[in-house]
């Protein structure tokens, strides 16, 4: 099984409101990424966790902040976003043993920011 | 830095009809190298991948060959489907980072099968 899920799969906001994505896996992953994509662009990564630390953040704005409460579990919480963040944002997921191994995304939180 | 070119589209085919999309990269070190496939309003699919020179990775009739002579991974399959109209990334990750993560992807290549 390798599946990744995330809720919700839609999401409206407002710029003044404070919502939360979730990801969840249950391979026994010990890395997860949040990624964002812009319509017929590749996606671009945002944050990595390694063993629950988080061990990269791409320059991400602070309306942005990452939590992984555990193992299986990653949320993006979001707060006063602009317009020009809405996209889709993937989580991903992978062994956390080695540099080069197989990242495996979940369907994607389709977000849009009025 | 690591680079992944992928050959422009979209690319338009008539069903049965056979595919190559080209990718080249730029990488040091032994990168490993992979497909994902994006079906609309979807995430990305893992579709194959190498991680050795002259590996072939393989799955649903698509196949793709690590050469690191040419510095190539190009996708192919023999007969394309209506149903594998898609968005195709070409990605790699490389052991010459610091940490986890750094999937680099290409531009992607819409294809578009009629039938």
């Amino acid at each position: 099984d390798t599946e990744v899920t995330q809720t919700p799969k839609h999401l409206v906001m407002g710029m003044t409101n404070k919502k939360s994505l979730k990801c969840e896996q249950h391979m026994g992953h010990r890395a997860m990424y949040w990624y964002k994509q812009k319509a017929k662009k590749p996606p671009e990564l945002m944050f990595v966790y390694s063993y629950e630390k988080l061990s990269i953040n791409e320059s991400v704005p602070s309306r942005f902040s990452p939590e992984c409460p555990n193992s299986s579990l990653l949320n993006l919480h979001l707060h006063a976003l602009q317009p020009e963040d809405s996209a889709l944002y993937l989580c991903a997921s992978s062994l956390g043993r080695a540099f080069q191994e197989t990242q495996y995304f979940g369907p994607g939180t389709r977000l849009l920011v009025l | 830095g690591d680079s992944v070119t992928q050959m422009e589209g979209p690319v338009t085919l008539s069903e049965e009809a056979f595919l190559t999309i080209n990718c080249t990269y730029t990488a040091t070190g032994y990168p490993s190298l992979f497909w994902y496939v994006q079906y609309p309003g979807e995430g990305l699919q893992l579709l194959l991948k190498a991680t050795k020179a002259d590996d072939k990775g393989s799955n649903k009739g698509f196949e793709a060959t690590y050469r690191k002579e040419t510095t190539s991974f190009h996708l192919e399959k023999g007969s394309v489907q209506v149903s594998d109209s898609a968005v195709y990334f070409c990605a790699l990750t490389n052991a010459g980072g610091t940490s986890y993560g750094k999937l680099t992807f290409g531009q992607g290549t819409i294809l578009t099968v009629h039938p």
